[in-house]
């Protein structure tokens, strides 16, 4: 059965960056059919998408963070990671890590999801 | 980008009722690319429709989805305890991909 893991530190100061590993297991994350997904929700709030990679690196981000974004992979490892620069107290959020499905013609939806890890962004 | 709107807000129904939740999106969602997920306190979402009317793998048929176009609906035909949570939907047509705000069905 196919788990995601994400980790990180929880508490990242403002205008620094904030870095997390989502670690895959039970599956490989080389699989043709998949892109692999980060999602946050700030406390009591809504989804949104950050962004999503393929483990060639193909990738594709939410363009209201796009300039601060950075997902990469490293399939040898299993893992892909979330790098978001010059945070502030607006990022504060659980972050969660996702499987997304890839047909030949579109990406699909997320399944399954990580446990999410809550980041506080405070000084 | 597409925006979904999700009502009502707050659903308030017993155990055994049917609870129907409504998705709006501002244009039209490319053939349907519409899921459901249900998200308990404390846990992740969990997916339970995808293309608009496909259950998940392991999830209950009392769960059912429909809708095109602009306006989708999830239903659950009659709510049990584990039921009671918030209920996001999420378009897959067009980038960025998008959820809705979130439907909440607590017990009356």
């Amino acid at each position: 059965q196919l788990q995601l893991q994400e980790s990180g530190p929880g508490l990242v100061k403002p205008s620094e960056t904030l870095s997390l590993t989502c670690s895959v297991s039970g599956g490989s994350i080389s699989s043709s059919t998949y892109y692999w997904g980060w999602i946050r929700q700030p406390p009591g709030k809504g989804l949104e998408w950050i962004g999503s990679i393929y483990y060639s690196g193909s990738t594709y981000y939410n363009p209201s963070l796009e300039s601060r974004v950075t997902i990469s992979v490293e399939a040898s490892k299993n893992h892909f990671s979330l790098n978001l620069n010059s945070v502030t107290a607006a990022d504060t959020a659980v972050y969660y890590c996702a499987r997304q499905l890839a047909s030949g013609w579109y990406l699909g939806w997320f399944d399954p999801w990580g446990r999410g890890t809550l980041v506080t962004v405070s000084s | 980008e597409i925006v979904l709107t999700q009502s009502p807000g707050t659903l308030s129904l017993s155990p055994g009722e049917r609870a129907t939740l409504s998705c709006r999106a501002s244009q039209s969602v490319r053939s349907s690319y519409l899921a459901w997920y249900q998200q308990r306190p404390g846990q992740a979402p969990r997916l339970l429709i995808s293309g608009a009317s496909s259950r998940a793998t392991g999830i209950p048929d009392r769960f059912s989805g429909s809708g095109s176009g602009t306006d989708f609906t999830l239903t659950i035909s009659r709510l049990e305890p584990e039921d009671f949570a918030v209920y996001y939907c999420q378009q897959y047509g067009s980038l960025p991909f998008t959820f809705g705000p979130g439907t909440k069905v607590d017990i009356k």
